[in-house]
């Protein structure tokens, strides 16, 4: 079995900063993937950036980048110049390689700050 | 439709009541997936449908709850005599199948079920 844990519930930084969530994680599996998903007010979950583990090289989408570190079993989100519209909880997520469930972590609420 | 619709948004009801949650997948989707939200929780698994078959419902908490998807395209959560602690969001996404399914999650945004 699998599981993802989130160690900061809450966190909030001003707007224009960066910020980092961590994600660990813990799976035998050898091919994976992992992903980050915001869920705004709305509820709808959102797809932020996601990671083959196959691929050494970290994902980045526009000001969301990760930091892959498949030995330690770490995925951690980095936000740059940080907006208001990224207040939202944040979701780290697996999921083996051939298999159709995501396994999510509890959370990490960010708060952005004007 | 352009997204993943689920109905109601909102749902109240009294403790031993059966509810009905719908959700309408993205058209040509073909995997369908239904997610339990509790409060301060993550997102809980509860059942995959590959087209009408459900290849893996392991995740459904207790045989009060059961699911069914018609025409490869509407599925219907059901919950019977609802308890307390079923209140929670209930997620629905689809994908264009299994194998695409990491890169093609479409969630809906959910129905919020309060039991009292």
């Amino acid at each position: 079995a699998q599981t993802v844990t989130q160690s900061q519930p809450e966190m909030s930084v001003q707007e224009a900063e960066t910020v980092t969530l961590s994600c660990t994680y813990d799976t035998s599996e050898n091919n994976y993937y992992l992903f980050w998903y915001k869920q705004p007010p709305s509820r709808q979950m959102i797809l932020v950036i996601r990671q083959e583990a196959y691929k050494q090289q970290n994902a980045t989408e526009n000001r969301f980048s990760v930091n892959f570190q498949k030995a330690a079993k770490s995925f951690s989100l980095k936000i740059s110049d940080s907006q208001l519209g990224d207040t939202a909880m944040y979701f780290c997520a697996f999921s083996p390689f051939g298999n159709e469930k995501l396994t999510f972590g509890t959370g990490t609420r960010l708060t952005i700050i004007p | 439709g352009a997204g993943v619709s689920q109905s109601p948004s909102n749902k109240v009801t009294e403790k031993g009541k059966d509810v009905e949650l719908r959700c309408d997948p993205i058209s040509g989707h073909t995997a369908l997936y239904w997610y339990r939200q509790s409060l301060g929780q993550g997102l809980e698994f509860l059942i995959y449908f590959q087209g009408n078959s459900a290849p893996d419902k392991s995740g459904l908490p207790s045989d009060r709850f059961s699911a069914e998807r018609t025409g490869g395209s509407v599925s219907t959560l059901t919950i019977q005599r609802t308890q307390q602690e079923d209140s929670a969001v209930y997620l629905c996404a689809s994908s264009q199948g299994v194998y695409r399914a990491p890169y093609g999650y479409t969630f809906g945004s959910g129905t919020r079920l309060t039991v009292v």
